[in-house]
């Protein structure tokens, strides 16, 4: 599957522990967005990021989240301390260039926290 | 930051109707795309848009750029069941962002 994969696909966590979500872009891609939808609504953008690089965090939360893409291997977005708000989908996006057309998206994860 | 504002929020149509959806903002964008999102998927891209004033169609679909750059449609004609979903409109400037949605039902 040469698309966007992201896991896992449904997480639920406890109030207080950590939610970690990954995803791998596209082949060839080094752009990687990180979307957030609650229900019944739309997509929220949280962060932007090229290999090694925090481009664009302007839609994450100063606390508890964190994301990374290292030189090698996935993109992962890091929730510690999970509150039952953060209970959402979470899309990864990935392109070949900086916002250059049509972002390809993964099937999403799903955290439940209870 | 730039806010597009998509409407209808909802709508409920008999299979075999047209489906018009438009997004507007108070911001100029050098892309507009739409996205349809299926219960439980993510969004898969229908149509993208790069110039002011460009009208493209992909089958039943047709959108639109507005020459304005601030705004974009979307129809949809003669609708069938499987165009049940949620439908994004996408501004892409300096970055991307998302409308709210148009939630689509359709009813046989």
């Amino acid at each position: 599957n040469a698309g966007v994969m992201q896991n896992p696909r449904h997480l639920v966590r406890r109030r207080g522990q950590e939610a970690r979500l990954r995803c791998s872009p596209m082949k060839g891609h080094s752009h990687v967005y990180w979307y957030r939808q609650l229900p019944e609504e739309g997509l929220k953008f949280m962060v932007y990021l090229q290999k090694e690089n925090i481009i664009d965090e302007s839609g994450m939360p100063k606390e508890r989240f964190s994301a990374e893409f290292p030189k090698e291997g996935p993109s992962i977005l890091r929730i510690q301390q999970v509150v039952r708000g953060d209970s959402a989908a979470y899309f990864c996006a990935s392109s070949p260039g900086r916002y250059t057309g049509e972002l390809f998206f993964g099937e999403g994860s799903r955290l439940t926290v209870l | 930051g730039q806010q597009l504002n998509q409407s209808p929020q909802s709508m409920f149509i008999q299979e075999g109707e047209d489906v018009s959806m438009n997004c507007t903002s108070s911001s100029i964008f050098n892309t507009w795309l739409w996205y349809k999102q299926d219960p439980g998927e993510g969004p898969v891209l229908l149509i993208a848009l790069y110039k002011a004033g460009e009208l493209t169609s992909n089958g039943r679909l047709t959108a639109q750029f507005g020459i304005t750059r601030k705004d974009s449609f979307l129809n949809i004609s003669a609708s069938i069941p499987s165009d049940v979903g949620i439908y994004f409109c996408a501004g892409q400037r300096n970055d991307m962002r998302f409308g709210a949605g148009t939630r689509l039902t359709v009813k046989p």
